[in-house]
């Protein structure tokens, strides 16, 4: 049964980059068929694709947070890491990582972590 | 992008009954919808991939159909434990995107 759990800080200042790592396991992060996402959800909001990473580097990133994201791996870890630079109070949110498939549906998702960006 | 609509955005209903829900997208998706369930505090749940397929371990009262701007989600005899908001994902292009959500609750 894969696993995922998102750690990281739980509080950014505004301005400042907020940085998540997600752990995988029960399963093999190497493997060509998946990716490996983030997810945000402000409270009582929807759900919003931030992007993804292949474990060969390939990214893809949401256009409204391009500038500001960068996603990488380390498969000898079995992590993957989620950047955010110069965030405001409009990033606060629960992020959670994610596994997809082929097909960019998410078979897999950790728990969640909650972030605020406040002073 | 392409935007995702669901309707109705909140519905009440008691255990048993049937409860359909619509997904519309701005464009044509082919088959390239999913839909996952969200209980309060919890991550998502996958419960339909490619419109109409069973992700496995999902009870069979779940049941998606549709294709290219349309689809719909419908549980066929609610249970306790389906009371939770629901969410349609396009994987036709990206961005991935998600509907604005469904909410189930007791009647």
């Amino acid at each position: 049964q894969v696993q995922l759990q998102e750690s990281g800080p739980g509080l950014v200042k505004p301005s400042q980059t907020l940085s998540l790592t997600c752990t995988v396991s029960g399963g093999s992060i190497s493997s060509g068929s998946y990716y490996w996402s983030w997810i945000r959800q402000p409270a009582g909001k929807g759900l919003e694709w931030i992007g993804r990473i292949y474990t060969s580097g390939s990214t893809n990133y949401n256009p409204t947070l391009k500038s500001r994201v960068t996603i990488s791996v380390d498969t000898s870890k079995k992590q993957f890491s989620l950047n955010l630079s110069s965030v405001t109070a409009a990033d606060t949110a629960v992020y959670f990582c994610a596994r997809g498939d082929s097909g960019d549906y998410v078979d897999y998702w950790g728990q969640g972590t909650l972030v605020t960006v406040s002073s | 992008d392409i935007q995702m609509t669901q309707s109705p955005s909140s519905v009440s209903a008691s255990v048993g009954d049937r409860v359909t829900i619509t997904c519309r997208a701005s464009q044509g998706i082919n088959s390239w919808l999913a839909w996952y369930q969200q209980k309060p505090e919890k991550a998502p749940k996958l419960l339909i991939y490619a419109a109409s397929s069973l992700q496995s371990g999902v009870p069979s009262r779940f049941s998606g159909s549709g294709s290219g701007t349309d689809f719909t989600l419908t549980i066929s005899s609610l249970q306790p434990e389906d009371f939770a908001t629901y969410y349609c994902q396009q994987a036709n292009s990206f961005p991935l995107t998600f509907g604005p959500g469904t909410k189930v609750d007791i009647k």
